[in-house]
């Protein structure tokens, strides 16, 4: 079974930095772009960043934008999230999700790991 | 940017049909994905390109586009259809620019 494990949230203060990863398993990881996605308590789904299939090409949303660096390790099939500078508004439920179709300009989200918690406050 | 708008909230008795609706002028250009989200858990796919449906994925849970607004239609919905469900959808600009994600629709089945 395809599977998806998020670790590395917890509670960091404002201004501090926390390093998220994301273990693939199942399936060839090398082949798919993936991406991270957010969700405050209580809001909606929040798309932060994705990378490519060999880590060459990166993208962020505005609101992490120079903040997060997304980075993958396809010999360990792992992909990272790098927080630094955090805010209290970047409190949430981090996903990692294998992204479909990322080339062909209608990428999706097919596989959802269980999500870790990232809470920002001092 | 571009915007997805959804309903908040949707209401159905169980058997009935339930039809959530999305809308962005990006849907003109580019497909549309739908996800079923339960408390707790993680987004699950529900529906992809407009109206392909995944494996496993019951047969009730269906999609279809018109313009600028995308529709995820259940029917016979079922007590444990009861969920928030988000439509999602990418940058009409041809380049990777991430993607959106409507505001979600909270399905109660009465």
């Amino acid at each position: 079974e395809v599977q998806l494990l998020e670790s590395g949230g917890g509670l960091v203060q404002p201004g501090g930095s926390l390093r998220l990863s994301c273990a693939a398993s199942e399936f060839t990881f090398g082949y798919y772009a993936m991406s991270w996605v957010r969700q405050a308590p209580g809001k909606g789904l929040e798309w932060v960043s994705a990378i490519s299939n060999s880590g060459s090409s990166t993208y962020y949303a505005d609101s992490v934008k120079g903040r997060f660096t997304i980075s993958r390790d396809n010999s360990k099939n792992t992909l990272y999230l790098q927080m630094n500078s955090l805010r209290a508004e970047d409190t949430a439920v981090y996903y990692c999700a294998k992204v479909n179709d990322f080339w062909s300009g209608y990428p999706y989200m097919d596989v959802w790991g269980k999500g870790t918690t990232v809470t920002v406050s001092s | 940017s571009y915007e997805l708008t959804q309903p908040p909230s949707v209401s159905v008795s169980p058997g009935q049909t339930a039809r959530i609706t999305c809308s962005g002028d990006a849907l003109a250009k580019q497909y549309a994905y739908w996800y079923q989200q339960k408390p707790g858990q993680a987004p699950l796919l529900v529906i992809y390109k407009d109206s392909e449906r995944p494996s496993g994925i019951p047969e009730r849970f269906s999609g279809s586009s018109s313009g600028t607004t995308v529709t995820l239609t259940i029917s016979g919905v079922q007590a444990e259809d009861e969920a928030d469900y988000y439509c999602q959808s990418a940058d009409s600009s041809g380049t990777y620019g991430g993607v959106v994600f409507g505001g979600g629709t909270k399905l109660t089945v009465l």
